[in-house]
C-alpha cells in the first residue's frame, strides 16, 4: 500500500492566521519530505526529516515550521504567510534515509493566502 | 551545466506516435534517476526508476547514458491517457536530495 495522505485538501487563510498542514504515511518509510509547487513549476524541496529528525532545511522562511511527531506523521505549521506563499504543498515519503530514493507523494494541500 | 535540464515542451503528438524526452544532469556520481508523471492539479506519480543502463515497462523505456550524463524516456504507441507533464528527477549536486526538472508537457491527440 503506497499511500500518503494529506489534510486538508484545500486551505484558505489570511496573513495573520495560524494553520497546520498534516501528512501521514503507513508504509514504514523512514524519511519524509515537504515540497512547495507553484503553478507550471516543478516541486521545490522545503524540508527533509530522517528518522523524525530534521536533516535538510532548504533555507525556508521561519513562517513555515515543520514538525515530525512520530515516524508516520509530518506537520507543517504556517504563520504570518504572504500571498506569494499560495501554492500546492506536497508531502512525500521514502524508505531510504539518503534522500536519493523513490519518493511517494500525497495528493497535496492547495493553499491560498489572502 | 545545470543540475537538471529537460527538453522544453510542449510535445503535441497523435495517438500511436512514438515520442522521446531527454534530460541532462550535472552530478556525475549520481546512481539513481527517476521519471515521474504529473497530471494537471495532481501529485507526481512514479513512472520509472533508472539505476543502471535503463529500464523498460510496457510502452515506456528509460535509458541512461552516463558518459554524456543524460537520461531519456521513450513512449511508444502513445495513448490519449499519456497526456501529462513528465518530470525528470535526479540527485542534486551535493548528492543529498532529489531535484526535479521543469517538466516536459505531452499532449496526445486523436
Amino acid at each position: 500500500d503506497t499511500e500518503v495522505t494529506q489534510t486538508p485538501k484545500h486551505l484558505v487563510m489570511g496573513m495573520t492566521n495560524k494553520k497546520s498542514l498534516k501528512c501521514e504515511q503507513h508504509m514504514g518509510h523512514r524519511a519524509m519530505y515537504w515540497y512547495k509547487q507553484k503553478a507550471k513549476k516543478p516541486p521545490e524541496l522545503m524540508f527533509v526529516y530522517s528518522y523524525e529528525k530534521l536533516s535538510i532545511n532548504e533555507s525556508v522562511p521561519s513562517r513555515f515550521s515543520p514538525e515530525c511527531p512520530n515516524s508516520s506523521l509530518l506537520n507543517l505549521h504556517l504563520h504570518a504567510l504572504q500571498p506569494e506563499d499560495s501554492a500546492l504543498y506536497l508531502c512525500a515519503s521514502s524508505q531510504a534515509l539518503s534522500g536519493i530514493d523513490t519518493q511517494y507523494f500525497g495528493p497535496g494541500t492547495r493553499l491560498t493566502v489572502l | 551545466r545545470k543540475e537538471v535540464e529537460q527538453d522544453p515542451g510542449p510535445f503535441n503528438v497523435p495517438e500511436g506516435a512514438t515520442v522521446a524526452f531527454n534530460c541532462t544532469y550535472s552530478n556525475s556520481a549520481s546512481q539513481s534517476f527517476f521519471w515521474y508523471r504529473q497530471d494537471c492539479r495532481k501529485e507526481p506519480k512514479l513512472l520509472m526508476s533508472v539505476y543502471s543502463s535503463g529500464n523498460e515497462d510496457g510502452r515506456f523505456t528509460a535509458q541512461l547514458n552516463r558518459a554524456s550524463q543524460y537520461i531519456s524516456l521513450l513512449i511508444r504507441d502513445s495513448k490519449l491517457s499519456d497526456s501529462a507533464t513528465y518530470l525528470c528527477v535526479v540527485p542534486n549536486q551535493a548528492g543529498t536530495a532529489l531535484i526535479f526538472g521543469k517538466g516536459t508537457t505531452l499532449s496526445v491527440s486523436s
